[in-house]
């Protein structure tokens, strides 16, 4: 049962232009949607949260949008750098305040290329 | 405090053999996860913990898998009779609130377990 989708594998985008990186939820008691970055031979870190209340959240380059009626989410990365390759791992929960499990997508690798 | 740390990095073992992962996490956070990761995959939930408290634990978790987390602190991951499915990389996490009330992990480097 996978509740949170990610549909694309991976991703290729010229330095300096916008990454778009989409995910997709089923369940709609999650309350929070996160967004991590993965390097290699390293753990996910943790990049900018939204809560389901809200449509946008921003922080320097990273802007994440939830539309709830479409159960769907993006991440946009203005502008992408060499240093954004990376695998980017959608993530929904209840809050902190619930004691609750954190469900992740598959993942999208993010090219950069010059 | 440096983060999460978890030890030892990568174990190679046979088929057959029990092995141990340890987990330290962030002092101050009460929350402790445990994640499996195969290859091309996200990160699947094992366990987790509030303080020794064993809260959740997934279907995943068969009974050749056990977690313990004593005092509250650092915990430990068995795997007895290990399987060449077993073969992942196992994720240990710690959580603390984030400012938007959002249960933020932080993760180790994680343990990858090969099984020959």
């Amino acid at each position: 049962d996978q509740q949170v989708k990610q549909n694309s594998p991976s991703l290729s985008v010229q330095e300096g232009r916008i990454s778009i990186l989409n995910c997709d939820y089923t369940n709609s008691m999650f309350d929070y949607f996160l967004w991590y970055k993965k390097y290699p031979a390293e753990g996910p870190t943790f990049l900018i949260s939204i809560s389901s209340i809200k449509d946008k959240n921003e922080d320097g380059r990273f802007t994440v949008f939830l539309n709830k009626s479409a159960k769907h989410l993006s991440l946009h990365i203005v502008p992408s750098q060499p240093g954004d390759s990376a695998v980017y791992f959608c993530a929904a929960s209840t809050g902190y305040s619930s004691a609750s499990k954190i469900i992740f997508g598959s993942g999208t690798r993010l090219s950069i290329r010059p | 405090d440096t983060g999460v740390s978890q030890d030892p990095r990568h174990k190679i073992t046979k088929r057959g053999q029990n092995v141990t992962f340890r987990c330290d996490p962030i002092s101050e956070h009460n929350r402790l996860y445990w994640y499996r990761q195969t290859l091309g995959q996200g990160p699947e939930f094992l366990t987790y913990f509030q303080n020794e408290a064993q809260l959740e634990k997934s279907r995943l978790l068969s009974d050749r898998f056990s977690a313990e987390r004593p005092k509250g602190s650092f915990s430990t991951l068995e795997i007895q009779r290990t399987e060449q499915g077993d073969s992942a990389m196992y994720l240990c996490a710690s959580s603390s609130p984030g400012a938007s009330g959002a249960n933020v992990l932080t993760f180790g480097a994680g343990s990858r377990l090969t099984v020959l």
